[in-house]
């Protein structure tokens, strides 16, 4: 079975600065793919980042990367220079089989 | 280059009714992942079908639901004789391939159920 879990569920951040949100999971698999998802009030899902398990280097894309700790099964997202945009949900997930999906983190960016 | 297309956006049942939601996967995507969002929460998976057949259904409640993903056509979410408590928005996402690929969604169908 798969876990995810995201402890913060509401983050602050200043425009223009950093955030990390934290995402943990559990599970037997070896391989397997994390990925973190935007969802802004408008409802949709908004893929962001991947990561493999086997994937020696953090991914990033843009202004998003994936703090990949995998000993300690971790997959936080750093958003850097953060834009008012960015205010929206973010879930984290783990994939093997199916996709599961954490309980997700509200960001509000504040001018 | 359509993504993944759900309708209705917004489906309004009376309870002891009937609810199809449907889901026409990207073009070249035979994988069908639905899931359920409450408010304020995250999606839970409900079953993921590949063309004609259920893969994996351990998120769907035994009763009243049921999906399915024909060889032609899109897939249907469908909830029968409808509750309060399956207000909700659902979601489809596909992908190309089983294995770590990322999951494309579609905008999602908000069910209420009056």
């Amino acid at each position: 079975a798969q876990k995810i879990t995201q402890t913060q569920p509401g983050m602050f951040v200043q425009e223009k600065e950093a955030v990390t949100l934290d995402c943990t999971y559990d599970t037997s698999d070896q391989s397997y793919g994390l990925f973190w998802y935007k969802q802004p009030s408008s409802g949709e899902m908004i893929f962001l980042i991947y990561q493999g398990s086997y994937d020696e280097q953090n991914a990033t894309e843009g202004r998003y990367s994936l703090n990949f700790q995998k000993a300690r099964k971790s997959a936080n997202l750093v958003i850097s220079a953060s834009q008012l945009g960015d205010s929206a949900m973010y879930f984290c997930a783990i994939a093997r089989n199916d996709m599961r999906f954490g309980a997700g983190t509200r960001l509000t960016v504040k001018p | 280059n359509a993504g993944v297309m759900q309708n209705p956006r917004h489906l309004v049942r009376r309870r002891g009714q009937e609810a199809r939601l449907r889901c026409s996967p990207m073009k070249g995507h035979s994988h069908v992942y639905w899931y359920r969002q409450l408010p304020e929460e995250g999606l839970k998976f409900m079953v993921y079908l590949q063309k004609e057949n259920i893969i994996d259904e351990s998120g769907m409640p035994k009763e009243r639901f049921s999906a399915e993903f024909p060889k032609e056509g899109p897939s249907i979410l469908r909830i029968q004789q409808v509750v309060r408590g399956d207000s909700a928005a659902y979601f489809c996402a596909s992908s190309s391939d089983r294995d770590d690929e990322k999951l494309f969604f579609g905008s999602g169908t908000q069910l209420s159920v009056l």
